[in-house]
Protein backbone atom coordinates (compact mmCIF):
# COMPACT_ATOMS: atom_id res chain seq x y z
CA UNK A 1 0.00 0.00 0.00
CA UNK A 2 1.72 2.91 -1.36
CA UNK A 3 0.73 5.74 1.08
CA UNK A 4 2.96 8.33 -0.92
CA UNK A 5 3.17 8.49 -4.91
CA UNK A 6 5.45 9.85 -7.01
CA UNK A 7 3.42 8.77 -10.39
CA UNK A 8 6.18 10.49 -12.67
CA UNK A 9 9.44 8.78 -12.72
CA UNK A 10 11.34 11.07 -14.54
CA UNK A 11 11.15 14.72 -16.10
CA UNK A 12 13.44 16.35 -17.83
CA UNK A 13 13.41 20.20 -18.34
CA UNK A 14 15.68 22.94 -20.03
CA UNK A 15 17.82 25.02 -17.94
CA UNK A 16 16.44 28.09 -16.91
CA UNK A 17 13.02 26.74 -17.05
CA UNK A 18 10.75 25.68 -14.31
CA UNK A 19 10.20 22.08 -13.02
CA UNK A 20 7.57 21.02 -11.48
CA UNK A 21 7.70 17.48 -9.63
CA UNK A 22 4.04 16.18 -8.12
CA UNK A 23 3.61 13.88 -5.63
CA UNK A 24 0.02 12.41 -4.12
CA UNK A 25 -0.66 11.19 -0.78
CA UNK A 26 -3.75 8.85 0.63
CA UNK A 27 -3.11 9.15 4.34
CA UNK A 28 -5.51 11.95 5.58
CA UNK A 29 -3.50 11.81 9.18
CA UNK A 30 -0.37 13.27 7.41
CA UNK A 31 0.42 16.79 8.56
CA UNK A 32 4.53 17.60 7.32
CA UNK A 33 5.50 17.13 4.17
CA UNK A 34 9.39 17.30 2.98
CA UNK A 35 11.28 17.07 -0.14
CA UNK A 36 14.42 15.46 -0.38
CA UNK A 37 16.98 15.54 -3.10
CA UNK A 38 19.23 13.20 -3.81
CA UNK A 39 22.80 12.56 -6.00
CA UNK A 40 24.38 9.38 -7.06
CA UNK A 41 26.05 7.62 -4.36
CA UNK A 42 25.06 10.08 -1.13
CA UNK A 43 22.61 10.65 0.99
CA UNK A 44 19.23 12.08 0.71
CA UNK A 45 19.28 15.68 1.20
CA UNK A 46 17.13 18.06 2.47
CA UNK A 47 15.29 20.75 0.72
CA UNK A 48 12.19 21.98 1.81
CA UNK A 49 9.19 21.21 3.59
CA UNK A 50 5.71 22.38 4.33
CA UNK A 51 3.37 21.99 7.66
CA UNK A 52 -0.46 21.24 6.47
CA UNK A 53 -1.42 24.39 8.31
CA UNK A 54 -0.19 26.11 5.49
CA UNK A 55 -0.57 26.24 1.86
CA UNK A 56 2.59 27.36 0.24
CA UNK A 57 6.17 27.53 1.33
CA UNK A 58 9.26 29.17 -0.07
CA UNK A 59 12.66 29.14 0.51
CA UNK A 60 15.05 30.58 -3.13
CA UNK A 61 14.71 28.99 -6.39
CA UNK A 62 12.18 25.85 -4.39
CA UNK A 63 8.72 26.27 -3.93
CA UNK A 64 6.35 23.96 -2.37
CA UNK A 65 2.89 24.17 -2.97
CA UNK A 66 -0.07 21.28 -0.53
CA UNK A 67 -3.51 21.24 -1.60
CA UNK A 68 -4.92 19.41 1.44
CA UNK A 69 -8.64 18.80 -0.66
CA UNK A 70 -6.63 17.02 -3.57
CA UNK A 71 -4.20 15.16 -1.23
CA UNK A 72 -1.53 16.42 -3.63
CA UNK A 73 2.05 18.39 -3.09
CA UNK A 74 4.01 19.96 -5.80
CA UNK A 75 8.00 21.08 -5.76
CA UNK A 76 8.56 23.96 -8.39
CA UNK A 77 12.17 24.89 -9.10
CA UNK A 78 12.48 28.06 -11.04
CA UNK A 79 14.58 28.83 -12.43
CA UNK A 80 16.48 24.65 -13.31
CA UNK A 81 19.86 24.80 -13.36
CA UNK A 82 22.28 21.75 -14.49
CA UNK A 83 22.93 20.91 -10.62
CA UNK A 84 19.19 20.17 -10.25
CA UNK A 85 19.62 17.00 -12.04
CA UNK A 86 18.93 14.44 -9.02
CA UNK A 87 16.25 12.16 -8.02
CA UNK A 88 13.88 13.94 -5.91
CA UNK A 89 11.53 12.04 -2.90
CA UNK A 90 8.55 13.40 -1.73
CA UNK A 91 8.19 12.22 2.09
CA UNK A 92 5.46 12.56 4.55
CA UNK A 93 5.47 12.36 8.52
CA UNK A 94 3.35 9.46 9.61
CA UNK A 95 3.30 10.42 13.78
CA UNK A 96 5.73 11.81 15.29
CA UNK A 97 8.94 9.78 13.84
CA UNK A 98 8.59 8.39 10.88
CA UNK A 99 9.10 9.06 7.04
CA UNK A 100 6.87 7.74 4.64
CA UNK A 101 8.96 8.19 0.98
CA UNK A 102 7.71 8.29 -2.33
CA UNK A 103 9.35 6.11 -5.25
CA UNK A 104 11.25 9.15 -6.37
CA UNK A 105 11.30 11.24 -9.57
CA UNK A 106 14.72 11.61 -11.74
CA UNK A 107 14.96 15.16 -12.87
CA UNK A 108 17.49 16.14 -15.72
CA UNK A 109 17.78 19.52 -16.45
CA UNK A 110 19.25 20.09 -20.05
CA UNK A 111 21.68 22.94 -20.43
CA UNK B 1 29.26 20.73 12.49
CA UNK B 2 30.29 17.29 12.21
CA UNK B 3 27.52 15.66 9.28
CA UNK B 4 26.20 11.93 9.57
CA UNK B 5 28.64 9.01 8.53
CA UNK B 6 27.74 5.63 7.50
CA UNK B 7 30.50 2.69 7.78
CA UNK B 8 31.27 0.71 5.59
CA UNK B 9 30.20 2.15 2.37
CA UNK B 10 29.65 -1.26 0.21
CA UNK B 11 29.74 -4.34 1.47
CA UNK B 12 28.62 -8.22 0.45
CA UNK B 13 27.45 -10.84 2.25
CA UNK B 14 27.13 -13.93 1.44
CA UNK B 15 22.91 -15.55 2.57
CA UNK B 16 22.62 -16.87 6.11
CA UNK B 17 25.40 -14.27 7.03
CA UNK B 18 25.20 -11.71 9.71
CA UNK B 19 25.81 -8.03 9.35
CA UNK B 20 25.92 -4.69 11.38
CA UNK B 21 26.51 -1.63 10.12
CA UNK B 22 27.26 1.72 11.36
CA UNK B 23 26.11 5.00 11.66
CA UNK B 24 27.43 8.24 13.63
CA UNK B 25 25.07 10.63 14.03
CA UNK B 26 25.40 14.55 13.67
CA UNK B 27 26.62 16.71 16.40
CA UNK B 28 24.08 17.78 19.33
CA UNK B 29 21.41 14.98 17.71
CA UNK B 30 19.88 12.32 19.93
CA UNK B 31 17.72 9.87 17.20
CA UNK B 32 18.46 7.89 14.37
CA UNK B 33 16.13 6.57 11.99
CA UNK B 34 17.63 3.22 9.85
CA UNK B 35 15.49 3.13 6.45
CA UNK B 36 16.10 0.71 3.71
CA UNK B 37 16.02 1.84 -0.05
CA UNK B 38 15.83 -1.03 -2.82
CA UNK B 39 17.01 -0.37 -6.12
CA UNK B 40 14.07 1.74 -7.55
CA UNK B 41 12.36 2.32 -4.45
CA UNK B 42 11.94 5.11 -1.60
CA UNK B 43 13.47 4.49 1.53
CA UNK B 44 11.58 2.32 3.56
CA UNK B 45 11.54 2.96 7.39
CA UNK B 46 13.03 0.21 9.54
CA UNK B 47 13.13 1.39 13.25
CA UNK B 48 14.20 4.49 15.21
CA UNK B 49 16.25 4.95 18.51
CA UNK B 50 15.63 8.02 20.72
CA UNK B 51 17.68 8.25 24.03
CA UNK B 52 19.20 4.69 23.41
CA UNK B 53 15.31 3.29 23.12
CA UNK B 54 13.83 1.80 20.09
CA UNK B 55 11.14 4.51 19.66
CA UNK B 56 9.14 3.23 16.67
CA UNK B 57 9.54 0.43 14.54
CA UNK B 58 8.64 0.16 10.77
CA UNK B 59 7.43 -3.45 9.15
CA UNK B 60 10.72 -5.00 9.00
CA UNK B 61 10.95 -8.94 10.87
CA UNK B 62 12.63 -9.67 13.88
CA UNK B 63 16.24 -10.21 12.25
CA UNK B 64 16.63 -6.81 11.55
CA UNK B 65 17.83 -4.92 15.28
CA UNK B 66 19.27 -2.10 16.17
CA UNK B 67 21.35 -0.63 19.30
CA UNK B 68 22.08 3.07 20.36
CA UNK B 69 25.02 3.99 22.37
CA UNK B 70 25.52 6.62 25.03
CA UNK B 71 27.41 8.85 22.07
CA UNK B 72 24.20 8.68 19.89
CA UNK B 73 26.14 6.24 17.37
CA UNK B 74 24.28 3.36 16.10
CA UNK B 75 23.81 0.07 14.82
CA UNK B 76 21.84 -2.15 12.35
CA UNK B 77 22.49 -5.53 12.62
CA UNK B 78 20.72 -8.22 10.13
CA UNK B 79 20.47 -12.18 11.10
CA UNK B 80 20.01 -14.86 8.74
CA UNK B 81 20.84 -12.65 5.14
CA UNK B 82 18.54 -12.88 2.65
CA UNK B 83 18.98 -12.23 -1.27
CA UNK B 84 16.30 -9.45 -1.06
CA UNK B 85 18.34 -7.74 2.02
CA UNK B 86 20.43 -6.48 -0.97
CA UNK B 87 19.90 -2.51 -0.79
CA UNK B 88 21.15 0.62 0.37
CA UNK B 89 20.83 0.92 3.66
CA UNK B 90 20.50 4.79 4.92
CA UNK B 91 20.57 6.27 8.85
CA UNK B 92 19.18 9.23 9.07
CA UNK B 93 19.74 11.58 12.57
CA UNK B 94 17.77 14.47 14.45
CA UNK B 95 17.26 16.27 17.44
CA UNK B 96 14.02 13.75 18.54
CA UNK B 97 11.40 14.73 21.11
CA UNK B 98 7.91 15.07 20.33
CA UNK B 99 8.74 15.63 17.16
CA UNK B 100 11.32 14.84 13.99
CA UNK B 101 10.54 17.04 11.50
CA UNK B 102 13.49 17.69 9.56
CA UNK B 103 16.32 14.43 9.30
CA UNK B 104 19.58 14.54 8.19
CA UNK B 105 21.04 11.11 5.96
CA UNK B 106 24.01 9.80 5.64
CA UNK B 107 25.27 8.93 2.20
CA UNK B 108 24.43 5.25 3.32
CA UNK B 109 25.94 1.61 2.95
CA UNK B 110 25.23 -0.42 -0.48
CA UNK B 111 24.41 -4.08 0.95
CA UNK B 112 24.82 -6.83 -1.21
CA UNK B 113 23.25 -10.53 -0.52
CA UNK B 114 24.54 -13.17 -2.82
Amino acid sequence: DQQVKQNSPSLSVQEGRISILNCDYTNSMFDYFLWYKKYPAEGPTFLISISSIKDKNEDGRFTVFLNKSAKHLSLHIVPSQPGDSAVYFCAALLGTYKYIFGTGTRLKVLA
Amino acid sequence: ETGVTQSPTHLIKTRGQQVTLRCSSQSGHNTVSWYQQALGQGPQFIFQYYREEENGRGNFPPRFSGLQFPNYSSELNVNALELDDSALYLCASSFGGARNTEAFFGQGTRLTVV
